[in-house]
Formats: C-alpha cells, sequence, structure tokens
C-alpha cells in the first residue's frame, strides 16, 4: 500500500509563479522525503526532514513538517520551465529495517 | 561507481521466459532496495538488502519474483515466467545506512512482457 498520499494529483502554473504541493501519511514517521522524476527516468532526491524537524530549506525548495496532522507541503518558489517533472514524497517508519514508501505523485507543468 | 548503474535499460521477453535485471549500486553503500513503478503510480516496494541478506522481502509479489545480493554490492532480480502484467519499469536505489540518508536511484530497466 502505498501510505503518502499527494494532492493535488496534476498541477499547472506560470513560470515564475509559485508551486505548492502536499502529502499526507498515516502512521508515525522516522523522516519524510520528497523526490522528482522526469518522464522516463530515475527518481531524484530533493530534501529529508526528520519528524522532529518542522521545516527545511534547499535553494530554491522549502519543505515543512507536521506530525499531529500526518501532513507535508513542498513549495518550489520562482519555478521554472525546467521543473516540470512529478514530484513524490515518501515515508520512512521507525525501525531498523524500514523502507520508503511512495505515494502516486504530483504532475507539475510550469509553462514558459 | 558514480551513480546507481542498471542494465538492460529496456528489455522485451515473451510471455513465459525468464529475465534477470541487474543493479550496481554506488560503492560503499550497504542499503540496496528494488521498487517496481507502473506508469501514473509512484514506485512499489519489492525487497530490500542490508549488505548480503535480504531484510525485508514483503513487497515480492510471488514466488516468481527472486533476488539476490551475492557479495553485498551488485544487485540480480530474477523473474520466472514472465507475464504480461509483470511489465513495467524496475528501479533500484541504494543508501548508505538505509536510516538516515535519501536514495539514489538508478535510471532503471524498463520490462515490456509481450
Amino acid at each position: 500500500s502505498q501510505q503518502g498520499e499527494e494532492d493535488p494529483q496534476a498541477l499547472s502554473i506560470q513560470e515564475g509563479e509559485n508551486a505548492t504541493m502536499n502529502c499526507s501519511y498515516k502512521t508515525s514517521i522516522n523522516n519524510l522525503q520528497w523526490y522528482r522524476q522526469n518522464s522516463g527516468r530515475g527518481l531524484v532526491h530533493l530534501i529529508l526532514i526528520r519528524s522532529n524537524e518542522r521545516e527545511k530549506h534547499s535553494g530554491r525548495l522549502r519543505v515543512t513538517l507536521d506530525t499531529s496532522k500526518k501532513s507535508s507541503s513542498l513549495l518550489i518558489t520562482a519555478s521554472r520551465a525546467a521543473d516540470t517533472a512529478s514530484y513524490f514524497c515518501a515515508v520512512r517508519s521507525f525501525g531498523a529495517n524500514s523502507k520508503l514508501t511512495f505515494g502516486k505523485g504530483i504532475t507539475l507543468s510550469v509553462r514558459p | 561507481g558514480a551513480g546507481v548503474s542498471q542494465t538492460p535499460s529496456n528489455k522485451v521477453t515473451e510471455k513465459g521466459k525468464y529475465v534477470e535485471l541487474r543493479c550496481d549500486p554506488i560503492s560503499g553503500h550497504t542499503a540496496l532496495y528494488w521498487y517496481r513503478q507502473s506508469l501514473g503510480q509512484g514506485p512499489e516496494f519489492l525487497i530490500y538488502f542490508q549488505g548480503t541478506g535480504a531484510a525485508d522481502d514483503s513487497g515480492l509479489p510471488n514466488d516468481r519474483f527472486f533476488a539476490v545480493r551475492p557479495e553485498g554490492s551488485v544487485s540480480t532480480l530474477k523473474i520466472q515466467r514472465t507475464e504480461r502484467g509483470d511489465s513495467a519499469m524496475y528501479l533500484c536505489a541504494s543508501s548508505p545506512d538505509g536510516n538516515n540518508y535519501g536514495y539514489t536511484f538508478g535510471s532503471g530497466t524498463r520490462l515490456t512482457v509481450v
């Protein structure tokens, strides 16, 4: 089963605008990660936020985590056409041998 | 190597045939994962290796699927008696320890069963 559920399923914005993508999950987590996938290629790790962190930044990316609501958001500021891709959130539960469970993804289109 | 390498990049096979998919992880990464991704879906977990041993194989759909990592580096995913429903992108990823880092994914093997 896919624990992470992203919202919206698809997002279309104009270049220069900000893109906000949301993720909800069901159980307690050790960390939450966001990945990007360009069409037909492998996933690229963007950012990892631990359960005891509330916000993290990396370049134009800002991730928040609300463990009380079991949700996270990924904000891409000043979007570019090259940001067009699918974005996935993935959660890792507690436990030494826990693996990442991915959501179905959000398709982001940035119009030039 | 510099990244995770998967071979072949594409594989077309006939229903009922046996296939092997190879993954060469980043040198020194002890954790290795196999995922399967269908069109429009997120990656679905298959199996996780920590070193040479399968720490979690709960995602393997049935006994036609098997994976090995005999020396703790290269891994092979083996599918027997392939079915059309096995057609998907098979993704391999590695991580330094599986707990505190993100995964580095390979480019995947696109398997098509005809």
